[in-house]
């Protein structure tokens, strides 16, 4: 079955930038879609299809899958982004990541 | 507005049954998707499946095939996950999600989540 890896923990800056990464065996030719999770909340969709953002995700949220690597990137980072982020593939069923807890210093 | 409302917490002993349903409200139910995820407590998002409620066609992750029943009724905008002998290790946040017109689609809404102990 398919396998995507995320690192456990990324640590940021206020203001500054993260990038969560997704590795799959070439991920590039694949859909890869984001979500966040806080604490006690279901997740929330931030990214489908590589790098379009659903309406009410502001535009420091952005993406990029090329390769054997998908990001997900938060740009001017604050405090409230402080989650669990998953990533998603379909590779004949569904799959997701690990995840990676982003902790906002 | 989309919403998927879940039934409640379920606390049941081991070997007994469960179902748990979904509710979904302000779009076409039948069009479009609907999964199902896992999350034991304080580890990841697990895919479980998913059943596109126009036709009832279900597809099953490896990993939960024979352990869990995907099903829905369109009439009222509903879907149900079911298990027939619950085991300890079923003890999770199960949480539904609607998809899109495709099975491999991303999930843009999901529930409040259902969570579900099992024990003795």
């Amino acid at each position: 079955s398919y396998v995507l890896t995320q690192p456990p923990s990324v640590s940021v800056a206020p203001g500054q930038t993260a990038r969560i990464t997704c590795g799959g065996n070439n991920i590039g030719s694949k859909n890869v879609h984001w979500y966040q999770q806080k604490p006690g909340q279901a997740p929330v969709l931030v990214i489908y299809y590589d790098n379009d953002r659903p309406s009410g995700i502001p535009e420091r949220f952005s993406g990029s899958n090329s390769g054997n690597t998908a990001t997900l990137i938060l740009s001017r980072v604050e405090a409230g982004d402080e989650a669990d982020y998953y990533c998603q593939v379909w590779d004949s069923g569904s799959v997701f990541g690990g995840g990676t807890k982003l902790t906002v210093l | 507005e989309v919403q998927l409302v879940q039934s409640g917490a379920e606390l049941k002993a081991p070997g007994e049954s469960l179902k748990i349903s979904c509710q979904g409200s302000g779009y076409t139910f039948s069009d479009y998707w609907i999964g199902w995820v896992r999350q034991v407590p304080g580890e990841g998002l697990e895919w479980m499946g998913v059943i596109y409620p126009g036709d009832s066609d279900t597809t099953y992750s490896p990993s939960f095939q024979g352990q869990v029943t995907i099903s829905a009724d369109k009439s009222i905008s509903t879907a149900y996950l079911q298990w027939s002998s619950l085991k300890a290790s079923d003890t999770a946040m199960y949480y539904c999600a609607k998809g899109g017109a495709v099975a491999g689609d991303y999930f843009d809404f999901w529930g409040q989540g259902t969570l579900v102990t099992v024990s003795s």
